[in-house]
């Protein structure tokens, strides 16, 4: 099973500065890494597939890089609707899919 | 629009059976993997189980295998999730999604409580 570790576990920063968000597989994912933006009592919303693509309507200050082992995820500009948690998840070597433990961005 | 509505969500004790349905619409299911994803209270996401088109393709996570079983009726447009031999650890919301995954479409969840 291939293990996704993302860090930092919590990011505090104020509207307008730059995210980067890590996710590290336990071995590599080839560039099938996803990334999911989860905000409380809502279900998941597909933000990134296949490391780099960005999903339908997801505005440009959300990009994906990485492959192999080592992702990134980089909101370029927090918006006040920026402020969630965010998972990533691999498909390369499945099953089983598996998610990261998500980081949570949090206003400073 | 897509729309993805699970139901069946409940209180259930440990040992246990419940059957969760997702009643898709807007979009041609036959067409689509689906797949189950859950999170317990407070924690993160598990896939849990996903199924190909006509169903001739299951997979599962391996805390589940033997006590859940995904299915679908394209006839009627919905996905099931059978969980048997429930345990205290199966307390989540269950999501259905679909395609196999990078889930661009989900439902707005069941929870399942599994509590004596």
């Amino acid at each position: 099973e291939i293990v996704l570790t993302q860090s930092p576990a919590t990011l505090s920063l104020s509207p307008g500065e730059r995210a980067t968000l890590s996710c590290r597989a336990s071995q590599s994912v080839s560039s099938y890494l996803s990334w999911y933006q989860q905000k409380p009592g809502q279900a998941p919303r597909l933000l990134i597939y296949d490391a780099s693509n960005r999903a339908t309507g997801i505005p440009a200050r959300f990009s994906g890089s990485g492959s192999g082992t080592d992702f990134t995820l980089t909101i370029s500009s927090l918006e006040p609707e920026d402020f969630a948690v965010y998972y990533c998840q691999q498909r390369n070597n499945w099953p089983p899919l598996t998610f990261g433990g998500g980081t949570k961005v949090e206003i400073k | 629009e897509v729309q993805l509505v699970e139901s069946g969500g409940g209180l259930v004790q440990p040992g246990g059976s419940r059957r969760l349905s997702c009643a898709a619409s807007g979009f041609t299911f036959s067409s689509y993997w689906m797949s189950w994803v859950r999170q317990a209270p407070g924690k993160g996401l598990e896939w849990v189980a996903n199924i190909k088109q006509d169903g001739s393709q299951k997979y599962y996570v391996d805390s589940v295998k033997g006590r859940f079983t995904i299915s679908r009726d394209n006839a009627k447009n919905s996905l099931y999730l059978q969980m048997n031999s429930l345990r205290a650890e199966d307390t989540a919301v269950y999501y259905c999604a679909r395609g196999a995954y990078n889930w661009n479409y989900w439902g707005q969840g069941t929870l399942v409580t599994v509590s004596s």
